[in-house]
């Protein structure tokens, strides 16, 4: 099975900075990567699939980026609604098994 | 607009046998670009995917789990079953279905993109004696 990771696994930042988490497949995913924002409570977001397609209604600061084993998660500017937890997830299999990162807190520093 | 909402027992007792529901509207179980998954999340934890069923009947499942795991869905009632046997306490988590979209894209050949576009609220399921 394909095994994801991210980096960091936490990181603090400030309202305004540039956050850029990163994710790796095990074996080449070609560009079959999305992106979830998950706040405390509530169930996962889509934010980006197919690696770099910003869902509708996204905010165009999130953006991203890479293709085969090795992803970027931007936020450009960050806002105090972006304080959560990014999860990547890879949808490269066939037949279709998905397969989570396992997430990035972002918290206020 | 579409919404998924699962339901299911809050409590369960070891080695006894899960039946979770996922009941969906705004868009039919027959549509083709659409299908339906299951995910997991015990406390402070990861979000861990467990199976999935797309309109054709075909089904995958958690390569770590396939042989507790059994996905069935039912088009007329626009529901989707999981059932999960031999639960166990590291089983204790909140269980979400979500909507799989997928994106056909097209550059010479058709590559198809799958991701969870909509999600429901989840439903705690505590495994104990």
């Amino acid at each position: 099975d394909i095994q994801m990771t991210q980096s960091p696994s936490s990181l603090s930042a400030s309202v305004g900075d540039r956050v850029t988490i990163t994710c790796r497949a095990s074996q080449s995913i070609s560009s079959y990567l999305n992106w979830y924002q998950q706040k405390p409570g509530e169930a996962p977001n889509l934010l980006i699939y197919a690696a770099s397609s910003l869902q509708t209604g996204v905010p165009s600061r999130f953006s991203g980026s890479g293709s085969g084993t090795d992803f970027t998660l931007t936020i450009s500017s960050l806002q105090p609604e972006d304080f959560a937890t990014y999860y990547c997830q890879q949808s490269y299999n066939t037949p279709l098994i998905f397969t989570f990162g396992p997430g990035t807190k972002v918290d206020i520093k | 607009q579409v919404t998924l909402k699962e339901s299911g027992p809050v409590l369960v007792k070891p080695t006894e046998t899960l039946t979770l529901t996922c009941t969906v509207s705004g868009f039919s179980l027959s549509n083709a670009r659409m299908s339906v998954s299951w995910i997991r999340q015990p406390p402070g934890k990861a979000l861990e995917w467990l199976a999935h069923i797309f309109s054709n009947d075909e089904k995958s499942y958690s390569t770590s789990l396939k042989s507790r795991l059994t996905i069935s869905k039912d088009t007329s009632k626009s529901q989707v079953v999981l059932t999960m046997t031999n639960m166990d306490p590291v089983d204790t988590a909140t269980y979400y279905c979500a909507r799989i979209w997928r994106y056909d894209f097209w550059s010479g050949h058709y590559s198809y993109y799958y991701y969870m576009d909509v999600w429901g609220k989840g439903t705690t399921v505590t495994v104990s004696s």
